[in-house]
C-alpha cells in the first residue's frame, strides 16, 4: 500500500485556471513537502511544512499556495495556471532531523494547455 | 552553478554488468539519499547513506562526506534496473524542513 497518497495522477487544466493537488501521508513524519519536476531540470524544491506550519518556501510565484488542514496533509493550490507549469508535482514527507530520509508519492502530471 | 553533478549523464550496459554511478556536490551534507526514478515516473529512495559504505541487495553505496562524493554500485544487472538514478543531498541547520538538492541523474538502459 503507498504511504504517501497523491491525486490525481493525472491532470490537464487550462490557462488561467486554478486546480487543488491532493497528499497524504501515513508514515507518521512530522514534515512534508512538495517538489516539481519540470522536462530536463532537475527536481526541485518548493515546500516544507511541519505541525502544519511553513517551514521553507523557495517558490518565487504566490500563486503556488500550500494548505495543511491536518498534519499529514498537505495540497498545493495552484491559481492561475500558464503552460510554463506543466510539471510532475511531487509530495514527500520525513522526519524532521539530520540524517533523515525523505520518502516521495507518484505524483501528479500536470498538463496546462 | 549546479550543486550535485552526476556521472555518467546516461550509461548503456548488458545484463549481468556492474554499473558505477558517480554524484559529486559543492557544499557540506548531511544527508545523502539515492534514488531510483522508473521509466513511468515514480520516486522510490535506494538508500540513505551520508558517510561510510551502505549494501543493500545488488546496490552499494559509498559516500566520503570530506571529499563530497558518493558513488552507487550496481552488481549483476537487470533489465528491470533501466531508469534513472538521482543524487540528492540535503543540508540541515536544525530549525527549519528538510530541504533536499538533486543532481541531474544518471539514465540507465539495460539491455538484455
Amino acid at each position: 500500500d503507498p504511504k504517501i497518497i497523491q491525486k490525481p495522477k493525472y491532470l490537464v487544466a487550462v490557462t488561467g485556471s486554478e486546480k487543488i493537488l491532493i497528499c497524504e501521508q501515513y508514515l507518521g513524519h512530522n514534515a512534508m513537502y512538495w517538489y516539481r519536476q519540470s522536462a530536463k531540470k532537475p527536481l526541485e524544491f518548493m515546500f516544507s511544512y511541519s505541525y502544519q506550519k511553513l517551514m521553507d518556501n523557495q517558490t518565487a510565484s504566490s500563486r503556488f499556495q500550500p494548505q495543511s488542514s491536518k498534519k499529514n496533509h498537505l495540497d498545493l493550490q495552484i491559481t492561475a495556471l500558464k503552460p510554463d507549469d506543466s510539471a510532475t508535482y511531487f509530495c514527500a514527507s520525513s522526519q524532521r532531523g539530520s540524517n533523515t530520509e525523505v520518502f516521495f508519492g507518484k505524483g501528479t502530471r500536470l498538463t496546462v494547455v | 552553478g549546479q550543486q550535485v553533478q552526476q556521472s555518467p549523464s546516461s550509461l548503456v550496459l548488458q545484463e549481468g554488468e556492474n554499473a558505477e554511478l558517480q554524484c559529486n556536490f559543492s557544499s557540506t551534507a548531511t544527508q545523502l539519499q539515492w534514488f531510483y526514478q522508473s521509466p513511468g515516473g515514480s520516486l522510490v529512495s535506494l538508500l540513505s547513506n551520508p558517510s561510510g559504505t551502505k549494501h543493500t541487495g545488488r546496490l552499494t553505496s559509498t559516500t566520503v562526506t570530506k571529499e563530497r562524493r558518493s558513488s552507487l554500485h550496481i552488481s549483476s544487472s537487470q533489465t528491470t534496473d533501466s531508469g534513472t538514478y538521482l543524487c540528492a543531498i540535503d543540508r540541515w541547520y536544525g530549525g527549519s524542513g528538510n530541504k533536499l538538492i538533486f543532481g541531474t541523474g544518471t539514465l540507465l538502459s539495460v539491455k538484455p
